[in-house]
């Protein structure tokens, strides 16, 4: 058990630039979710997978995000034409099994600056 | 629908002092209940979960809670403060129902800050 794994930890870019972020969840977990975070407040919720199906995508997520799951392993979360707005910590998380008793496991997250 | 309110955004004790961080959650139904910790520039990690059985739950580093459902309550103590324990610590409620994803809903978040 390796633990989630975020890529790359760090991203800084420049306003109306496209952004691509990785996510490794730990292996045989189905559950996949994408969470934002900006400074001094709790996660929100983004986006859900359940294997390679996307099931949920929160208001939050505008147009220009996309997420992805091929073949349900990794997950890549796609910002287009990024605004001053997006710059938050982007975290992963995955879960195991068809009850919501498992707990998430989150990884340490992508940095997101924008210039 | 389903919240959190965690009530004192910072929290300050010292060192060897009791911790007490307070969470109030809101659920139409049983909740599912979690804190996490986050230390500067990293992801969160679980200290422990409430779903069903017994309404005091014991996690990792000596922190406990005690769900109360007749004050909507999941408080998180330790009895003795660490300068380990400063850090940001989240209370969240996973939502059942519905769509069955099982997404968190996080409180705002309490800054630990243990004085030596």
């Amino acid at each position: 058990d390796t633990g989630v794994s975020q890529n790359p930890r760090h991203k800084i870019t420049k306003r109306g630039q496209n952004v691509t972020f990785r996510c490794d969840p730990i292996s045989e977990h189905n559950r996949l979710y994408w969470y934002r975070q900006t400074l001094g407040q709790g996660p929100e919720f983004l986006t859900y997978f359940q294997n390679e199906a996307q099931l949920e995508k929160s208001r939050l997520l505008s147009d220009r995000f996309s997420a992805e799951r091929p073949k349900g392993s990794f997950s890549t979360l796609e910002i287009q034409r990024t605004e001053q707005g997006d710059s938050a910590m982007y975290l992963c998380a995955s879960s195991f099994g068809g009850t919501l008793v498992e707990p998430q496991h989150f990884g340490d997250g992508t940095r997101l600056s924008i210039l | 629908a389903q919240s959190v309110t965690q009530l004192g955004s910072h929290v300050s004790v010292s060192e060897g002092a009791l911790v007490l961080l307070r969470c109030n959650y809101s659920s139409s139904v049983p909740p599912y209940l979690f804190w996490y910790v986050q230390y500067p520039n990293q992801g969160l990690q679980l200290l422990l979960k409430y779903t069903t059985g017994a309404t005091l739950v014991k996690g990792i580093n000596g922190f406990e809670a005690e769900f109360k459902k007749s004050e909507t309550s999941f408080h998180l103590t330790k009895p003795s403060a660490h300068m380990s324990d400063a850090a940001e610590y989240f209370c969240a409620v996973r939502v059942l129902g519905g769509s069955n994803t099982g997404k968190l809903i996080f409180g705002q978040g309490t800054t630990l800050q243990v004085k030596p």
